[in-house]
């Protein structure tokens, strides 16, 4: 596709749903990135993949979020037991390179009710 | 872990008038990339402008430059003649692998 897509764009979760949230980059971008965008503030990173290796998943907040890259394209990150504390949009980004600009999806809408 | 710090959380500005945005960094890298984007409410997220730490002219497109003082760890957006289609959440990011955003500022233009 010509942009970065994220599906679903909006997802109500009841708490303690698991959620999986999905990242198609553009097409041979190497880098891969997720954020955390709360009401109002800057995006937090999350986590960073180079091709499907994870190099940096310093920012995911607790073991309960996982994020994988299996085939180096599509990307999904996984809440488990979701929390109110999980509701944000989350971002995806994905660039071509490691010192490129990224480019970025239209986030999911997370609300854990 | 790099630190990037967006000091003013709102700006106003009159239509077609000039803005500057501040942003900070801290880092320990010589090699790096810093860039401006814009948020408009749709909440895509759209490069303004970016800048290569090696370089040291500064960076402009059209309406948009920065001032970019490597020493200083600094690297300001300049808006000129604004207009009502610069309203948005303006984000400074670093990046030397990953990448780091400040906390944004919101930049409101007056008719």
């Amino acid at each position: 596709g010509a942009g970065v897509s994220q599906s679903p764009r909006y997802k109500v979760a009841k708490r303690g749903q698991d959620v999986a949230l999905r990242c198609d980059p553009i097409s041979g971008h190497v880098s891969l990135f997720w954020y955390q965008q709360a009401l109002g503030q800057g995006p937090e990173f999350l986590t960073y993949f180079q091709n499907e290796a994870q190099l940096d998943k310093s920012g995911l907040p607790s073991d309960r979020f996982f994020a994988e890259r299996p085939e180096g394209s599509v990307s999904t990150l996984k809440i488990q037991r979701t929390q109110q504390e999980d509701s944000a949009v989350y971002l995806c980004a994905s660039s071509h390179g490691e010192n490129t600009e990224a480019f970025f999806g239209q986030g999911t809408r997370l609300t854990v009710v | 872990a790099q630190t990037v710090t967006q000091s003013q959380p709102e700006m106003s500005v009159q239509e077609a008038e000039t803005v500057t945005l501040s942003c900070t960094y801290d880092t320990s890298e010589s090699d790096y990339y810093l860039f401006w984007y814009k948020q408009p409410p749709s909440r895509q997220m759209i490069l303004v402008i970016r800048q290569e730490a090696y370089k040291q002219q500064n960076a402009t497109e059209n309406r948009f430059s920065v001032n970019f003082q490597k020493a200083a760890k600094s690297f300001s957006l300049k808006i000129s003649d604004s207009q009502l289609g610069d309203a948005a959440m303006y984000f400074c990011a670093y990046r030397s692998y990953d990448m780091r955003f400040g906390a944004g500022t919101r930049l409101t233009v007056k008719p």
